[in-house]
């Protein structure tokens, strides 16, 4: 089975702080992405990469960056957090292309006060 | 704009009934398309996909897929409660792209 581990399952930072959500994952994929996830807003993504030291921005890029320097973990970092970063991260994996199957880890629930 | 549409729900079915949940979807070169179960508090897990026109089965699960009306549809037979959950379809523009998803609820 694909394994997608998150290693913060719960956080709360203070506004202002550098936060690092960790992603790793055991199947050789290629491709990772970061989504955030807001009721009524669905899954939106952050980031991807297609592989090491590649990155690609998503749909909703700003406030984030990420960090792949290995093929099997893949960083979000929020360089000064903000309230309006209070969400469910979600890491995610496939293999290379387009239209494979995403597997999910099992989300970072994030709280900026 | 890649879009995939589903309507936000809920859908309410009895236990036992047949639901079924649709989906739109703006690109008509898209040729693979996938169905997640997100439960409450949890992450999406993939039901299945379809990448060819017509109905593929899985257990209780049947996918359908019209490309030349850009619509795939997933029907859920003999409702559980278990089923309960928002549904998420997801359909590739280079990276996939997923709806809002519709939000079913199975009553006892």
């Amino acid at each position: 089975d694909v394994k997608v581990t998150q290693s913060s399952r719960y956080l709360v930072k203070r506004t202002g702080e550098k936060v690092f959500l960790e992603c790793v994952q055991d199947m050789d994929h290629e491709n990772m992405f970061w989504y955030r996830q807001d009721p009524g807003l669905g899954l939106r993504l952050i980031y991807f990469s297609y592989d090491v030291k590649m990155k690609e921005k998503g749909d909703i890029p700003e406030g984030y960056s990420v960090s792949r320097e290995k093929k099997e973990r893949f960083s979000l970092i929020l360089e000064s957090a903000s309230t309006n970063q209070t969400s469910m991260y979600l890491c995610a994996s496939s293999r290379g292309g387009s239209g494979n199957t995403i597997y999910f880890g099992e989300g970072s629930w994030l709280t900026v006060v | 704009q890649k879009e995939v549409e589903q309507n936000s729900g809920p859908l309410s079915v009895p236990e036992g009934a047949i639901a079924s949940l649709n989906c739109t979807y703006s690109d008509r070169g898209s040729q693979s398309f996938f169905w997640y179960r997100q439960y409450s508090g949890k992450s999406p897990e993939l039901i299945m996909f379809i990448y060819s026109n017509g109905d593929k089965e899985d257990g209780r699960f049947t996918a359908q897929l019209n490309k030349a009306s850009q619509y795939v549809s997933l029907l859920i037979r003999d409702s559980q409660p278990s089923d309960s959950a928002t549904y998420l379809c997801a359909a590739p523009f280079q990276k996939l792209v997923f709806g809002t998803g519709t939000r079913l609820l199975v009553s006892p």
